[in-house]
């Protein structure tokens, strides 16, 4: 069964630096996602991607996030200069478009030291 | 805004007793629902979604789940639960608006205790 990937499963990194989250969406999935889950806390939508660009954002998503898919199959998450509470586990997600029947990918635990 | 309350924070249940995870929403169309597991340490499995039609949905692993719009609820529930189930519980709404590029909106979670 087709499945959301992602790597690395856990990046640790220092404060100020750039991180990049990678994510390889189902095939034939058209709209691609972000989420990100504070220890303890519920899943907040980061980002929605279609056709090459943002379809809709949240408000944590600032400018020091960005998103792209460089090819046709990875769809990254870029944070330029990482804060403490950057830390967090990163969900990708895909859906064909239909109904928001989003799959998940296994997530990116990020430490921001 | 839309938003989305689980109530309960933690419910502990025996095992082999039945279950009922409570979920209410707050959304000013009628918004597409679903339930969603995650287990220690592992990423979000979709239990049950419901878009239209019939009321009261089939999951995975036994679960199902009754939308009743008067009280803006889609409550889970499993007639008998086992070891396994425990895990947080996460309800989540979306809006299609045709597009399919909405983010979903997530309740904090429930997180399910079994005792033997």
């Amino acid at each position: 069964e087709p499945e959301v990937t992602q790597t690395p499963s856990h990046q640790v990194t220092q404060m100020g630096q750039e991180v990049i989250l990678r994510c390889v969406p189902i095939s034939n999935h058209l709209y691609f996602y972000w989420y990100r889950q504070i220890l303890g806390q519920k899943v907040e939508f980061l980002v929605s991607f279609y056709n090459n660009e943002i379809s809709e954002k949240s408000e944590i998503f600032d400018d020091q996030f960005s998103v792209e898919r460089p090819d046709g199959s990875n769809f990254t998450l870029k944070i330029r200069s990482t804060k403490l509470e950057d830390s967090a586990m990163y969900f990708c997600a895909s859906t064909r478009g239909d109904y928001n029947e989003q799959f998940f990918g296994p997530g990116t635990r990020l430490t921001v030291l | 805004a839309q938003s989305v309350t689980q109530p309960d924070i933690h419910i502990t249940v025996s095992e082999g007793a039945s279950l009922e995870l409570r979920c209410n929403y707050s959304y000013g169309a009628t918004p597409y629902l679903f339930w969603y597991v995650q287990s220690p340490g592992q990423g979000l499995q979709l239990l049950l979604k419901y878009f239209s039609g019939d009321t009261l949905v089939q999951g995975i692993k036994g679960f199902e789940a009754e939308f009743k719009r008067s009280q803006s609820s889609f409550n889970l529930r499993k007639p008998s639960v086992h070891w396994s189930d425990a895990a947080e519980y996460f309800c989540a709404v979306g809006l299609y608006s045709g597009g399919g590029a909405d983010g979903l909106t997530f309740g904090k979670g429930t997180h399910l205790i079994i005792q033997p």
